[in-house]
């Protein structure tokens, strides 16, 4: 059984649409997050959630919401699609978001924006 | 704020041969320090953690760091490269519930 999944595992879409990618963590962990890997492969935090509830927003554009409906899914909504959008974007899930716990990751999904 | 350095964007061993990757953190308090292992079109898996106790600490798929405050170091090691090892290795202090990651170091395996 995979941990934690994200759909679609790759879109490509063109500017000014929007787009929304799903993750599901079957772990029974807390807290996820979401990350932003750059075509240099940096890893950035975007998001995270703590049981349904926004823990950490950092400086992201508005146009990306990110969406929990219950515990296991953070799905995150993109408006406006730009071109420096493209990435991968990755969800995680840990225990209960302290910092020593280990965050399982889902596979990504490569956005590219035409 | 915290960050993470890993001087090296790539590197190349023979495969048998021994492999260090270098990290360098910054961080205030007690470090707690993670390698990651990310191989071409997957997400990311832990290798192994440091929080306290022993400095030398071991990990899954033969290895080991060792974690030496004096020079905010948190080194990666294997004794012998596997050609399936080839991957891209990315360091991560967590501090303040949030992982930061280093700009990884890409491991290529040559015959």
């Amino acid at each position: 059984d995979t941990a934690v999944s994200q759909t679609p595992k790759y879109l490509v879409t063109q500017m000014g649409n929007d787009k929304s990618i799903k993750c599901e963590q079957n772990l029974g962990h807390d807290t996820m997050y979401w990350y932003k890997q750059d075509s240099k492969k940096f890893l950035k935090i975007m998001f995270s959630y703590n049981n349904k509830e926004l823990i950490i927003n950092e400086t992201v554009p508005n146009r990306f919401s990110p969406k929990s409906p219950d515990k296991a899914h953070l799905n995150l909504h993109i408006n406006s699609l730009e071109l420096g959008d493209s990435a991968v974007y990755f969800c995680a899930s840990s225990y209960q978001g302290t910092s020593t716990d280990t965050q399982y990751f889902g596979p990504g999904t490569r956005l590219t924006v035409l | 704020a915290q960050s993470v350095t890993q001087p090296d964007i790539h590197i190349t061993v023979s495969e048998g041969a021994s492999l260090e990757l270098r990290c360098n953190y910054s961080y205030g308090a007690t470090p707690y320090l993670f390698w990651y292992v990310q191989s071409p079109g997957q997400g990311l898996q832990l290798l192994l953690k440091y929080f306290s106790g022993d400095t030398l600490v071991q990990g899954i798929k033969g290895f080991e760091a060792e974690f030496k405050r004096s020079q905010s170091s948190f080194n990666l090691r294997k004794p012998s490269v596997h050609w399936s090892d080839a991957a891209e290795y990315f360091c991560a202090v967590s501090g303040y519930s949030t992982l930061t990651f280093g700009k990884g170091t890409m491991l290529l395996v040559s015959p």
